[in-house]
């Protein structure tokens, strides 16, 4: 069974840091494009990031220069490093397996971010 | 950046009807198009990729259509457990984008 497990969600305060992490098991995670996707309080969803198999990586222009989308194929694990973290990225994070066509197949059951003072 | 309007924002229906989601894009995305249904609590399930094509385990009450800049999602006969809200998201160039989703409610 194909199955994604975020983890590493927590309260921050703003300008902070946080790494989230997801394990990934039940596909050949070295050879598929993964994603992050958020979701904030009550709202719709919003592509974050995306790391093709070769490592290419691409950002929404709302988090460019602040996260950073990273992959061990060897632990099967994603990750999304975030700094500068402002109130407005306070959301669900999900991780998303992504088809060869850039669409989200396998969704993990997302990991809350809140940055607070 | 390619926008998605979804409407309408709400549909109020009961079950056995049936029900008309529609997704208008800013720019022409061919068929480059997916709809994802997401329930309280969970996280989103790809229904429909490339406009057309259903994904695994898609009831067939279900359907996909529209090209170019307009889209419809079709639930022929709605069954309790579609009460949800609906997302379509392009596919056509960066950034990826969603439209604002349709909850559909009793």
């Amino acid at each position: 069974e194909v199955q994604l497990l975020e983890s590493g969600g927590a309260l921050v305060q703003p300008g902070g840091s946080l790494r989230l992490s997801c394990a990934a098991s039940g596909f050949t995670f070295s050879s598929n494009a993964m994603s992050w996707v958020r979701q904030a309080p009550g709202r719709g969803l919003e592509w974050v990031s995306t790391i093709t198999d070769g490592g290419t990586t691409k950002y929404a222009e709302s988090v460019k220069g602040r996260f950073t989308i990273s992959r061990d194929n060897s632990k099967s694990t994603l990750f999304l490093q975030m700094n500068s973290l402002r109130a407005e990225d306070t959301a669900i994070y999900y991780c998303a397996k992504v088809l060869p066509d850039w669409y989200f197949d396998v969704w993990g059951r997302g990991t809350l971010v809140t940055v607070s003072s | 950046e390619i926008v998605l309007t979804q409407s309408p924002a709400t549909l109020s229906l009961s079950p056995g009807e049936r029900a008309t989601l529609s997704c208008r894009a800013s720019q022409n995305i061919i068929t480059y198009l997916a709809w994802y249904q997401q329930k309280p609590g969970q996280a989103p399930r790809l229904l429909f990729y490339d406009t057309f094509s259903r994904a695994t385990g898609i009831p067939t009450r279900f359907s996909g259509s529209g090209s170019g800049t307009d889209f419809t999602l079709t639930i022929s006969s709605l069954e309790p457990e579609d009460f949800a809200v609906y997302y379509c998201q392009h596919r056509i160039s960066w950034p990826l984008t969603f439209g604002g989703g349709t909850k559909v409610e009793i």
